[in-house]
């Protein structure tokens, strides 16, 4: 079966770091571009960016370029966002998904659980 | 930046009912064009691909149409578990979503 298992919640203050996870199984993770995908409570969901997880190469949305960072650890499936300083505005759920081709284009076929990210002081 | 608009945000039906949601494009995006289904608290589901084809094992009762700007969602007689929030993405450059459409029961 093809999955995304994602990382447990988290409950963190304005200013820390963070690094949420998301790994694959039941298929050549290497292989598939790994998206993230942001839902703030009570909004709509969020195209944050991608990462091929064979070479590392990433694409963020412009809405979050320099926010947060995508990374990839192949050798163990898995993916990784993360926050250098968090503000109160990054209270969301995160959900990450694998991005497969269908047709001609692409979409988000398989989704993690999710990771709920609570920042407040 | 290529924006999804939705309408409407919100709609009450019946079950039986034949539901449409529009999803529109600010620019051209072919037929690059997905949609899926969000139940509370749930990930996201991924029913449509390419405008009008179903993903594997979803419902036929489900169907998409399109191209351009302007595309369509239907539901031809509306299911108790249908009752969700809907979603258009684009996959022509990036990969965004409407703001999405909440269908409630009446």
């Amino acid at each position: 079966e093809v999955q995304l298992v994602q990382s447990g919640a988290e409950v963190k203050k304005p200013g820390e770091s963070l690094k949420i996870s998301c790994k694959g199984s039941g298929y050549r993770f290497s292989n598939y571009w790994i998206g993230w995908v942001r839902q703030m409570p009570g909004k709509g969901l969020e195209y944050m960016g991608i990462i091929y997880p064979d070479d590392s190469d990433t694409i963020y949305s412009p809405s979050f370029q320099g926010q947060v960072t995508i990374s990839v650890d192949k050798s163990i499936s898995t993916a990784y966002l993360q926050w250098s300083s968090l503000k109160a505005s990054d209270t969301a759920m995160y959900y990450c998904a694998r991005l497969n081709g269908v047709g001609a284009s692409d979409a988000f076929d398989v989704w993690g659980q999710g990771t709920l990210v609570a920042v407040s002081s | 930046d290529i924006q999804m608009t939705q309408s409407p945000s919100s709609l009450s039906a019946s079950v039986g009912d034949r539901v449409t949601i529009t999803c529109r494009a600010s620019q051209s995006i072919s037929s690059y064009l997905n949609w899926y289904q969000q139940k509370p608290g749930k990930a996201p589901k991924f029913l449509i691909y390419a405008a009008s084809s179903l993903q594997s094992g979803v419902p036929s009762r489900f169907s998409g149409s399109g191209s351009g700007t302007d595309f369509t969602l239907t539901i031809s007689s509306l299911q108790p578990e249908d009752f969700a929030t809907y979603y258009c993405q684009h996959s022509y450059t990036t990969r965004t979503f409407g703001q999405g459409t909440k269908v409630e029961i009446k």
